[in-house]
């Protein structure tokens, strides 16, 4: 079916190893987006794509790092974790930068 | 300076009531407003979009957007407990192709 997976829906892990979210969309669409979710924050954006090979920084881009070499996948890679990056990690896409943006489950991360 | 205001609730609200929720914005230039649904421990579902000033209806939903005011709201009328969930606002991002998201507000539908 036609839509956009996240894996893995949860994951546990200790502060300092790397750890890698996968995101995969068979829409095509152009854009592709990461977010963190905290209590009391709201969805934050983390980085997005507009396209193969161009990633731009969101509002908390720190500890992260994205790439994109194909449309349908864009993995976001924790190279040391911390604690602080805890949270539950969405990716979306989008036909265009300003269009509806659909979500994938989500992953739950927990850092320990 | 937040750039999408929703008050955060919760709103209760008796079975079937209407719920009305709120969202402002600071972009006076945003041409298109997104209304998002997320249960708990679930993602945001996009269930309203709205581009024109006036009211968009979408069976119990009904969007209603004034750009004079910088607010769009959403109605939903006869509310249902299934329709407790927390309810994000989203708009296009100024200078960006990216949406802000507001904090969501929660809605208890009570039976």
């Amino acid at each position: 079916d036609a839509g956009i997976t996240q894996s893995p829906r949860y994951k546990i892990t200790e502060t300092g190893r790397q750890v890698t979210l996968m995101c995969h969309q068979t829409w095509s669409h152009s854009y592709m987006f990461w977010y963190r979710q905290d209590l009391g924050h709201g969805l934050r954006l983390i980085y997005y794509s507009a396209a193969a090979d161009i990633t731009d920084k969101g509002e908390v881009p720190d500890g992260y790092v994205v790439s994109r070499s194909k449309t349908e996948n864009f993995p976001l890679t924790l190279e040391s974790a911390t604690r602080s990056q805890t949270s539950v990690y969405f990716c979306a896409s989008s036909g265009t930068g300003n269009q509806p943006q659909h979500f994938g489950d989500g992953t739950r991360l927990s850092i320990l | 300076q937040k750039e999408v205001e929703q008050n955060s609730g919760p709103l209760s609200v008796p079975e079937g009531a209407i719920a009305s929720l709120n969202c402002t914005y600071s972009d006076r230039g945003s041409q298109s407003f997104f209304w998002y649904r997320q249960y708990s421990g679930k993602s945001p579902e996009l269930i309203m979009f709205i581009y024109s000033n006036g009211d968009k209806e979408d069976g119990r939903f009904t969007a209603q957007l004034n750009k004079a005011s910088q607010y769009v709201s959403l109605l939903i009328r006869d509310s249902q407990p299934s329709d407790s969930a927390t309810y994000l606002c989203a708009v296009p991002t100024s200078g960006y192709s990216t949406l802000t998201f507001g904090k969501g507000t929660m809605l208890l539908v009570s039976p």
